[in-house]
Order: C-alpha cells, then sequence, then structure tokens
C-alpha cells in the first residue's frame, strides 16, 4: 500500500514536444505529491509539487495534474528541450513529518 | 537558499575499512535528515530517518550496525560505512527538511569499494 507505480520507464520525445509521466498510489493517506529531476552523478532536485485540494499546478513548462478519485497524478512537460533530458521521479508522503515514497523513474530523453 | 552538502563527493576505499560521509544544511536548521541509497539506473531507497539528538530510525533490512548514523547539531548528520564490501560500493544521498513537507538533497557521494 505504500508503493508509488510510475510509468513509463523510458520516454523519448522531440524537441518542443510534450512529456508526460504518470504516477499512481494506493495509499489515501498520502497528501504531498513531489516530482524531482536528477542528473547522472547528482542529487535529485524539486521540480514541482502538490497537495490534493487542487487538480492542477503549473509552474512554468512544467504542469502536475492531480486525479484524488483516480488515485493519479502526472507530470507535464510542454515545449520539451534537449536540456530536460534527465531522469524523472514522483514520489509522495502522508504529512510533513513522513518520509517520502519515490516512484521508479522515468528516464527522459528529449532529441533535438 | 535551502542548500544542503555532502562531502565527500566520491571516495574510494579498500574492502574491510570503515568510511564516513558528511550531510550539512548550510543555510537552514534541519528537524529532521534522511540518508538514501541508490544503484545504477534505480530509484532512491530510504536507508535511515534522523532527528538531532535522537537515535535513527532504520528502513527493514537495513543493519544498523553497518550504517551508523550520527545527527549531532541541527546542521550536521554523518552516516558511516562500517567494515565496507564491494557490495556496499553505491550512491549515497542525503536530504533535510526543515518541519514543512518539502526535503531538500544533497548533490551525493559516489562509494566505491574495492
Amino acid at each position: 500500500q505504500q508503493q508509488v507505480k510510475q510509468s513509463p520507464q523510458s520516454l523519448i520525445v522531440q524537441k518542443g514536444g510534450i512529456s508526460i509521466i504518470n504516477c499512481a498510489y494506493e495509499n489515501t493517506a498520502f497528501d504531498y505529491f513531489p516530482w524531482y529531476q536528477q542528473f547522472p552523478g547528482k542529487g535529485p532536485a524539486l521540480l514541482i509539487a502538490i497537495r490534493p485540494d487542487v487538480s492542477e499546478k503549473k509552474e512554468g513548462r512544467f504542469t502536475i495534474s492531480f486525479n484524488k478519485s483516480a488515485k493519479q497524478f502526472s507530470l507535464h512537460i510542454m515545449d520539451s528541450q534537449p536540456g530536460d533530458s534527465a531522469t524523472y521521479f514522483c514520489a509522495a508522503s502522508q504529512w510533513s513529518g513522513d518520509k517520502l515514497t519515490f516512484g521508479t523513474g522515468t528516464r527522459l530523453a528529449v532529441r533535438p | 537558499g535551502a542548500v544542503v552538502s555532502q562531502h565527500p563527493s566520491w571516495v574510494i576505499c579498500k574492502s574491510g575499512t570503515s568510511v564516513k560521509i558528511e550531510c550539512r544544511s548550510l543555510d537552514f536548521q534541519a528537524t529532521t535528515m534522511f540518508w538514501y541509497r541508490q544503484f545504477p539506473k534505480q530509484s532512491l531507497m530510504l536507508m535511515a530517518t534522523s532527528n538531532e539528538g535522537s537515535k535513527a530510525t532504520y528502513e527493514q533490512g537495513v543493519e544498523k550496525d553497518k550504517f551508523l548514523i550520527n545527527h549531532a547539531s541541527l546542521t550536521l548528520s554523518t552516516l558511516t560505512v562500517t567494515s565496507a564490501h564491494p557490495e556496499d560500493s553505491s550512491f549515497y544521498i542525503c536530504s533535510a527538511r526543515t518541519g514543512g513537507y518539502e526535503q531538500f538533497f544533497g548533490p551525493g557521494t559516489r562509494l566505491t569499494v574495492l
């Protein structure tokens, strides 16, 4: 019940296209859903996060869509650029003091 | 703001030796710090959670006597890998939290055990 399932495992997108990564969870007590970007040999960096009280959050080219009833959330990267090529992880936690449960990761490659 | 550093960034050691990795929150006080291990092309696996001044809470399957965690102050936590073996070779990442939801991650430490 603590798992967060992420798909796809890898994704290739043309420059300027839209990258979409999906995550699903089972634990209805989760109330914080962040997305992290990780480049090779680096630590993950927070991209954007959402709480269950909203269905969508946008920051620049990055948008989280959240469907509470389906227990799913997704990351959309608009106008994808080669510099966006990285591994993306979704995560979830129950409350502000709780540990993060990470998805399995998606390796995104944006072709020029 | 919210910068977390790790030292060293990489380390190579011989089998049987101990290695200490430091995690520091540079511009904030961290009420909680987390230690993760990441194998190539895999996700982050939480090893333990530590709060300043108290014993760390280890995840199931993580040997507390092998991976010693000390959270001595609100800005410093250390992970010591004792009697390291080649299977301990991995990317170790710490994160720190001030009390809200967000965790700030360090740049990671690459450990190679020969």
